[in-house]
């Protein structure tokens, strides 16, 4: 079945540490790629996307991700996390004109120490 | 440019009644798209409408209904409550960037049913 997959359920990471989040999708096409974040009862803000091009893309927030079509992966990094970074991030591949064509991951919820 | 507001941002109903909630896309956006999330499922899909027409419909029984109006202003309704409708619900303004569209998301509307 055609789906977008997040390893890892929750994260946690300390303050400074370096941070990556997983992300996979199987679909026949190269995909649009999405990050997005979201805050405990706030919406998604959108951290990056790729659509072509360069595979390493760069987001706000200091984040990146990489597309590795050969993996077909998404993985999101930040090399300093910082406490403000907890929340909620949401992977979403938008399959271009295949009826419902943006569609979500589960999510990776990230906790930070101190 | 204002970001994408919805209306209202929390509400309390019983089972059996009617809602109708309201979003305003980003201005000059003609797409927008209505989201669930709930803990169990996610972010599902309800439905997209670009220029007063549904474009694209999810899985979800008829009591859920949408429209759009010729400002882009879009309102979804849930008609015949039940509790499991409790969510909430995001709508997504969007926007062609070059080869692929982007969604910006509002803060959501927390529907609790009681």
């Amino acid at each position: 079945a055609q789906s977008v997959t997040q390893p890892d359920i929750h994260i946690t990471v300390s303050e400074g540490a370096s941070l990556e989040l997983r992300c996979n999708y199987s679909y026949g096409a190269t995909p649009y790629l999405f990050w997005y974040v979201q805050s405990p009862g706030q919406g998604l803000q959108l951290l990056l996307k790729y659509f072509s091009g360069d595979t390493l893309v760069q987001g706000i927030k200091g984040f990146e991700a990489e597309f590795k079509r050969s993996q077909s992966s998404f993985n999101l990094r930040k090399p300093s996390v910082h406490w403000s970074d907890a929340a909620e991030y949401f992977c979403a591949v938008d399959r271009g004109n295949y009826g419902q064509n943006f569609v979500f991951g589960p999510g990776t919820r990230l906790s930070v120490l101190p | 440019k204002a970001g994408v507001t919805q209306t209202p941002r929390y509400l309390i109903k019983t089972r059996g009644q009617q809602v109708t909630l309201s979003c305003s896309p980003i201005s000059g956006h003609r797409s927008v798209s209505w989201y669930q999330q709930t803990p169990g499922q996610g972010l599902q899909f309800l439905f997209e409408y670009f220029s007063e027409t549904q474009r694209n419909k999810g899985n979800f029984p008829g009591r859920f209904s949408g429209r759009q109006f010729s400002n882009s202003r879009s309102e979804m309704n849930v008609s015949t409550l039940e509790l499991g409708d409790s969510a909430l619900y995001l709508c997504a303004s969007k926007v062609r960037q070059g080869p692929g569209e982007t969604q910006y998301f509002g803060p959501g509307t927390r529907l609790l049913v009681l």
